[in-house]
């Protein structure tokens, strides 16, 4: 049971340069979430998608788009990296968006953008 | 007022001590609560949700108080493996289609537990 995969789990990306980040699930859950996590901020929502087909900006979304592929996937594009978006990135899933059964993160992606 | 505020630590404690988070909200809509625990550069995991009744796992006991709009974890008989940053998890409570909106964590609250 593999829950939610991350891939990948390390990057180095210099300014300017893009990447997708690739979120899978395989728990059949509806609403799936991209964080980020700096020292002292604690974890920040980036976007979200409440059910296949719709998506929405989170708290701090500048900088990033994303793709509910399938109800399976999520990916998160930073289409120029910036050295601001060096950060811990997880993926998240819940059963629903109201979170009543909490949610499953992945492993993180570390991407560090110089 | 932050929507979820967390203690920071760190919590220094010995092995066998009983230790106490709390964490405040301050949407009095929001419906659901958990408590999450990370591991050093490892993703957060669900550690127990929070019912109004509170309720108990093992050693960990967590409680809701609606009246004054704070959720708290309590640890006993602290153990080494304990060591950890725990998150408070609340839902936003906004309505989107029914729904309850979006989980919003704290920040987290830092636990050392010393031999």
């Amino acid at each position: 049971n593999a829950g939610v995969t991350q891939t990948p789990k390390f990057q180095v990306l210099k300014t300017g340069q893009s990447m997708t980040l690739q979120c899978a699930q395989d728990m059949n859950h509806n609403s799936m979430y991209w964080y980020r996590q700096d020292p002292g901020m604690g974890l920040r929502l980036i976007y979200y998608s409440a059910s296949e087909g719709t998506t929405d900006k989170g708290e701090v979304p500048n900088g990033y788009n994303v793709s509910r592929l399938n109800k399976r996937e999520f990916s998160l594009r930073l289409e120029s990296a910036a050295p601001s978006q060096t950060s811990v990135y997880f993926c998240a899933s819940s059963r629903n968006q109201g979170g009543n059964y909490g949610y499953t993160f992945g492993s993180g992606t570390r991407l560090t953008v110089v | 007022r932050k929507e979820v505020e967390q203690d920071p630590g760190p919590f220094n404690v010995p092995e066998g001590a009983t230790v106490a988070f709390n964490c405040t909200y301050s949407n009095s809509a929001s419906q659901s609560f958990f408590w999450y625990r990370q591991d050093c550069r490892k993703e957060p995991k669900l550690l127990m949700s929070v019912y109004s009744s509170g309720n108990e796992d093992g050693r960990f006991t967590a409680q809701l108080n609606r009246a004054s709009q704070y959720i708290s974890l309590l640890i006993r008989d602290s153990k080494l493996s304990d060591s950890a940053t725990y998150l408070c998890a609340v839902n936003s409570g906004k309505i989107y289609g029914g729904s309850q909106g979006n989980l919003i964590f704290g920040k987290g609250t830092k636990l050392s537990v010393k031999p």
